[in-house]
C-alpha cells in the first residue's frame, strides 16, 4: 500500500520561507516512472499544480510562482521536499504531495498525501 | 502560465446526466485528467487520458474530448457523486501543469 505523508510547520512567517517533506512508503522515489508532485490548495479555492521531480533529480516548476519554489528528492531517506520563499498571505494554502504514475508526468496523481495547512501570517 | 477554464458550478437532479466541461488550447493534443474531491478529503482520480476508467471508479462516470474542450460526464448521478470536480492538464510542451478552477457538482 502505496502512502504519502507531508511534514513541515504549519505557521510561517511572511518573507520567510515555506518547508515541507513528503515521506513515501510503499514505494521508491529512487526508481523511473513516476513523478513526485506538490500541488496546493488555498483556503475554499481550487487546485494549484506547484511542480514535480523525477528520481535522477530534473524538476518542472509552475512559471506562476516566478522562481520562488525548489524541489529536491533524497532517495536515500525515500523523501521528497518542497521549499518556497519570501511567502506571503497568498501562500496560505494545504499543501499536498502526490504520486504522478505516469511514466512522462502527465498527471495520473493515483496517490495522495492527506495534505498540510501552512498559514502564512506573523 | 497555462490555465484551463471550468464553471464555477452546476446542478443535476438525482438519475439525471451531469456534464461538467474544461476548456484549454492545448486540449487537442494533450490528455485531460479528471478528479473528484469531498469536502475535507485529497482529491481521487475518476478519468484519465480524457476517457479511461481507474480502477474502482463506477462505471456511470465517463469522458470526452473534442478540439479545446475536456468534459466529464456522470450518466445517472447519485447523491454520494455530490462533490468539486478538478480537470488537469498540461500545456503544450508537457512541462507545465494546471488544474482547472474546480466545479461544485449539486445533486439536487
Amino acid at each position: 500500500q502505496v502512502q504519502l505523508q507531508e511534514s513541515g510547520p504549519g505557521l510561517v512567517k511572511p518573507s520567510e520561507t515555506l518547508s515541507l517533506t513528503c515521506t513515501v512508503s510503499g514505494a521508491s522515489v529512487g526508481i523511473a516512472n513516476y513523478y513526485w508532485t506538490w500541488i496546493r490548495q488555498p483556503p475554499g479555492k481550487g487546485l494549484e499544480w506547484i511542480g514535480n521531480i523525477y528520481y535522477s533529480g530534473s524538476t518542472k516548476y509552475n512559471p506562476s510562482l516566478k522562481g520562488r519554489v525548489t524541489i529536491s528528492i533524497d532517495t536515500s531517506k525515500n523523501q521528497f521536499f518542497l521549499r518556497l520563499s519570501s511567502v506571503s498571505a497568498a501562500d496560505t494554502a494545504v499543501y499536498y504531495c502526490a504520486r504522478d504514475g505516469d511514466s512522462t508526468g502527465r498527471g495520473y496523481f493515483d496517490y495522495w498525501g492527506q495534505g498540510s495547512l501552512v498559514t502564512v501570517s506573523s | 502560465s497555462y490555465e484551463l477554464t471550468q464553471p464555477p458550478s452546476e446542478s443535476v437532479s438525482p438519475g439525471q446526466t451531469a456534464r461538467i466541461t474544461c476548456s484549454g488550447d492545448a486540449l487537442p493534443k494533450k490528455y485531460a485528467y479528471w478528479y473528484q474531491q469531498k469536502s475535507g478529503q485529497a482529491p481521487v482520480l475518476v478519468i484519465y487520458e480524457d476517457r479511461k476508467r481507474p480502477p474502482g471508479t463506477p462505471e456511470r462516470f465517463s469522458g470526452s474530448s473534442s478540439g479545446t474542450t475536456a468534459t466529464l460526464i456522470i450518466t445517472g448521478a447519485q447523491a454520494e457523486d455530490e462533490a468539486d470536480y478538478h480537470c488537469y492538464s498540461t500545456d503544450s510542451s508537457g512541462n507545465v501543469g494546471a488544474f482547472g478552477g474546480g466545479t461544485k457538482l449539486t445533486v439536487l
